[in-house]
């Protein structure tokens, strides 16, 4: 299938390790979060999401964070596996205009060796 | 249940030719959005319905590109003429309508390409 991302960003890692991908968001007032998953020839896949009121949640096998002071988040895959190769998207949500409107920040290609 | 359906996944015109996407939600999903995914990018949202008015349209190119979704269900979304600068993913996404944000179901896309 066609590749989301060629130009993107690109974490490698080993099958196993963990990987860490950061996000920067633009807007102060945003108060929920999300992680995307884009595998190739498909479209976004919800992972994990997080409201402004907290600062960690965690599902199963990832984390995210999220600093409100510095406007970033980060998503946390613990013991990177082959089918997390994907591109990964920071989105948040922005309510300012009475309905809410997902905006996504800029991916990353996250690649796992064998 | 089944997922958001989009068609064709592929379409390849010359610039200045019309094109048209098709996309049909999950069912029940009062909300339907277009977004426009440019190669190595996020998606960008073009347009939302809720049911069949608009709600928000800021970023759909008027003069070229036009969406549909009469009967609050299926939804169209039209570029003519297209131009190079088109080519892209085009994304469907669909989601229940209960006040608090509801998470966005996507389709797998037409990817166009205008030569």
């Amino acid at each position: 299938g066609e590749s989301v991302g060629l130009h993107l960003p690109t974490l490698s890692v080993q099958e196993g390790d963990n990987s860490i991908i950061n996000c920067a968001y633009s807007n102060s007032a945003s108060d929920y979060f999300i992680w995307y998953k884009q595998e190739s020839g498909k479209g976004p896949q919800f992972i994990i999401d997080i409201r402004s009121n907290m600062d960690k949640r965690q599902g199963q096998r990832v984390t995210v964070l999220l600093n409100k002071t510095v406007k970033h988040l980060s998503l946390q895959i613990a013991a990177t596996q082959p089918g997390d190769s994907a591109v990964y998207f920071c989105a948040e949500i922005n309510s300012s205009g009475g309905y809410n409107k997902l905006i996504f920040g800029a991916g990353t290609r996250l690649a796992v060796h064998p | 249940e089944a997922g958001v359906a989009q068609s064709p996944r592929y379409k390849i015109i010359e610039k200045r030719q019309s094109v048209a996407f098709w996309c049909n939600p999950i069912s029940g999903h009062a909300t339907l959005y277009w977004y426009q995914q440019i190669l190595g990018q996020g998606p960008k949202l073009l347009i939302q319905f809720q049911n069949n008015g608009v709600v928000d349209d800021s970023q759909l190119p008027k003069d070229r590109f036009s969406a549909e979704r009469l009967k609050g269900v299926d939804s169209t979304l039209k570029i003519q003429p297209a131009k190079l600068e088109d080519s892209a993913v085009y994304l469907c996404a669909s989601s229940l309508d209960r006040g608090n944000y509801n998470e966005q179901f996507f389709g797998p896309g037409t990817r166009l390409t205008v030569l």
